[in-house]
């Protein structure tokens, strides 16, 4: 079993729709979580990220964070055909470690 | 600002071939990591270093060897490359391990023939 774990998707939504990623990860002690969005042939690039049970808005972004069921979620509300990517869902290891482990990626596309 | 620079952009080897994929930082930061992205597999860590002086195996270290050579530069070297490295190997670095942004360079794109 992976430590972060992503429906791969393909995810189509259509313009001006919520999009809804979703993560799960097994290490009970993880405390942070990220949110990095990968377009088609470039880096990975930081949006959100949560430290804190509960919701965490940023413009039309929203994470969200359930320690007590090992889940996180990424909401992008009003999608653009921008936001047509792969998102990238992290967690931090416990222990002295600490190293960000990734999930394999959920592709987003909007469709105008 | 030039963030992370990685070199080369792109690169082919034949089986059994040696190289090293450079990158650089000028953020001032602590920790370096090397990853590679093989379709559907995410991003999987191979070596990190958390401070200048240090180093350590990530998930996926076989194959490959790693320099801190100061606190800008992380060497990643294959000292013979196999066609399971192919691969697009990602450069970053953060402020500290763990919780804080990681700024990733644009990738190199290794094939292995």
């Amino acid at each position: 079993q992976k430590e972060v774990e992503q429906n791969s998707g393909p995810l189509s939504v259509p313009e001006g729709a919520i999009a809804s990623l979703n993560c799960t990860y097994s290490d009970r002690g993880s405390q942070s979580f990220f949110w990095y969005r990968q377009y088609s042939g470039k880096s990975p690039e930081l949006i959100m990220f949560i430290y804190s049970n509960g919701d965490k808005e940023d413009g039309r972004f929203t994470a969200q964070l359930n320690k007590a069921s090992q889940y996180v979620s990424l909401l992008i509300r009003d999608s653009q055909p921008s936001d047509s990517a792969t998102y990238l869902c992290a967690g931090v290891r416990s222990g002295s470690a600490r190293q960000l482990t990734f999930g394999s990626g959920t592709q987003l596309t909007v469709l105008p | 600002n030039a963030g992370v620079t990685q070199t080369p952009k792109f690169q082919v080897l034949k089986t059994g071939q040696s190289m090293t994929l450079q990158c650089a930082q000028d953020m001032n930061h602590n920790s370096m990591y090397w990853y590679r992205q093989d379709p559907g597999m995410g991003l999987r860590l191979i070596y990190y270093s958390a401070s200048e002086g240090t180093t350590d195996k990530g998930e996926v270290p076989n194959g490959y060897n790693v320099s801190r050579l100061n606190k800008r530069e992380f060497s990643l070297r294959l000292e013979s490359a196999a066609p399971s490295q192919t691969s697009v190997y990602f450069c970053a670095s953060s402020y500290r391990v763990g919780d804080t942004e990681a700024f990733f360079g644009q990738g190199t794109r290794l094939t292995v023939v």
